[in-house]
């Protein structure tokens, strides 16, 4: 069965430093979204692509956010300065025509 | 106030068990989707709803437009049943979803 795939399962960094989250949406989705979800707190949405750019974006996707397609199978996920508050599950998913998406595990980012 | 709430949330209940999970929202919505999210942190969607009912296995969802509110069913509950269930909402679009707290549920043997 096709999944949404993340990589690294777990990232650590220094606050300041730039990460990047990578997903690899189900091959035939056109839609992409990022979530995050602070331990303990409710799922947040983050940003939503589509035909090569950004579709919507929530208050939390700042400029230190940005997305990329930057092959035909790649979706990432860049914070540029980490800071501590950005420690949190990402969550990346993929849909056909929207909604209902399909979920990736998760990377778990921790900022020191 | 949020704009998305879950009620309980937290419930525990014995295998066997009829369990409901509640969500009212208090904005215009397009679609309402169920989610389980799973102990490990994995989620999944179950249910995407704009009016009436949808059942899935032992699984139903009910909403109601007029009263903002929908609910989440499970019958003979199970152990496996265990997880967070989480209501969220669209408000325009799909591309914009408002996620509840969620629900945690425990089903004890």
């Amino acid at each position: 069965e096709p999944e949404v795939t993340q990589t690294p399962s777990h990232q650590v960094t220094q606050m300041g430093q730039e990460v990047i989250l990578r997903c690899v949406p189900i091959s035939n989705h056109l839609y992409f979204y990022w979530y995050r979800q602070i331990l303990g707190q409710k799922v947040e949405f983050l940003v939503s692509f589509y035909n090569n750019e950004i579709s919507e974006k929530s208050e939390i996707f700042d400029d230190q956010f940005s997305v990329e397609r930057p092959d035909g199978s790649n979706f990432t996920l860049k914070i540029r300065s980490t800071k501590l508050e950005d420690s949190a599950m990402y969550f990346c998913a993929s849909s056909t025509t929207g909604y209902p998406p399909f979920f990736g595990p998760g990377t778990r980012l921790t900022v020191l | 106030k949020n704009e998305v709430e879950q009620s309980p949330q937290n419930l525990t209940a014995q295998e066997g068990e009829f369990i409901t999970i509640n969500c009212s929202y208090s904005v215009g919505i397009s679609a309402l989707h169920w989610l389980q999210q799973h102990p490990g942190g994995g989620i999944v969607s179950l249910f995407m709803l704009s009016s009436g009912k949808k059942k899935h296995g032992r699984l139903i969802a009910t909403i109601n437009i007029q009263e903002k509110h929908s609910s989440l069913h499970i019958t003979a509950s199970h152990p496996r049943d265990s997880a967070v269930y989480i209501c969220a909402v669209e408000k325009t679009s799909y591309d914009k979803v408002i996620f509840g707290p969620g629900t945690s549920l425990s089903v004890i043997p």
